[in-house]
């Protein structure tokens, strides 16, 4: 079955505690993403990555990096969480940078 | 600044009614509009989506409207029923450079559809 896997579905954690949100696709997939989702604003891209080793900033980058060392995976790390990243996470793949994105089912992370 | 404005924020159904979400967009890069389809839990799932060169697209109960010289596009969703209960987000998606393109969401809109 085609799917984008997100690990951990939720996580609780404490400021400045390192974490890593992984996401691996099963569909051969060239490009990935990541998204956050808040209440009243939508989906907004974190990062992406047209290919392995190719990674660049969505609109909002600051406080996350992101790694393409294998095509199927693309991990999101958070280096030093803060409150202002509890939100709900998801990756996303697709073919190509214009073409329709698979979605992870979400993570979501709280960070007191 | 919000590239894509989409209305309303929540709409109320009858079952067999017809739903109907706007999205207005400034930027005339855009050259790919998806409409995506959330359930609690789930992520987003495409759900129909249009290129600027056709002003309708529809598929089964649902249509896409599109107006270039308005910059406005509307997804429709016919007999709508209990099922399409959902979160419906609309996007844009604009060339960004070195063969990468950059998709921007509406805000989302959370559609009930009562029986």
């Amino acid at each position: 079955e085609a799917q984008v896997t997100q690990n951990p579905r939720y996580l609780i954690t404490v400021t400045g505690k390192k974490l890593t949100v992984t996401c691996s696709q099963n569909m051969n997939h060239e490009y990935m993403s990541w998204y956050r989702q808040d209440p009243g604003l939508g989906l907004r891209q974190i990062y992406y990555s047209m290919n392995v080793e190719v990674t660049d900033k969505g609109d909002v980058p600051e406080g996350y990096k992101v790694s393409r060392k294998e095509k199927r995976n693309f991990p999101l790390i958070l280096e030093s969480p803060s409150p202002n990243q509890t939100s709900l996470y998801f990756c996303a793949s697709s073919r190509g940078s214009n073409q329709p994105q698979h979605f992870g089912d979400g993570t979501r992370l709280s960070i007191l | 600044q919000q590239q894509v404005k989409q209305s309303p924020q929540s709409l109320i159904v009858q079952k067999g009614g017809i739903s109907i979400i706007n999205c207005a967009y400034e930027n005339t890069a855009f050259d790919y509009f998806p409409w995506y389809q959330q359930f609690p839990g789930k992520g987003p799932a495409l759900l129909i989506a249009i290129r600027p060169d056709v002003s309708e697209k529809k598929e089964g109960r649902f249509t896409i409207s599109f107006n270039k010289s308005a910059k406005q596009f509307s997804l429709h969703i016919m007999d709508s029923q209990p099922g399409d209960s959902a979160t419906y987000f609309c996007a844009a998606s604009r060339h960004s450079g070195a063969g990468s393109y950059q998709l921007t969401f509406g805000k989302g809109t959370k559609l009930s559809v009562i029986p």
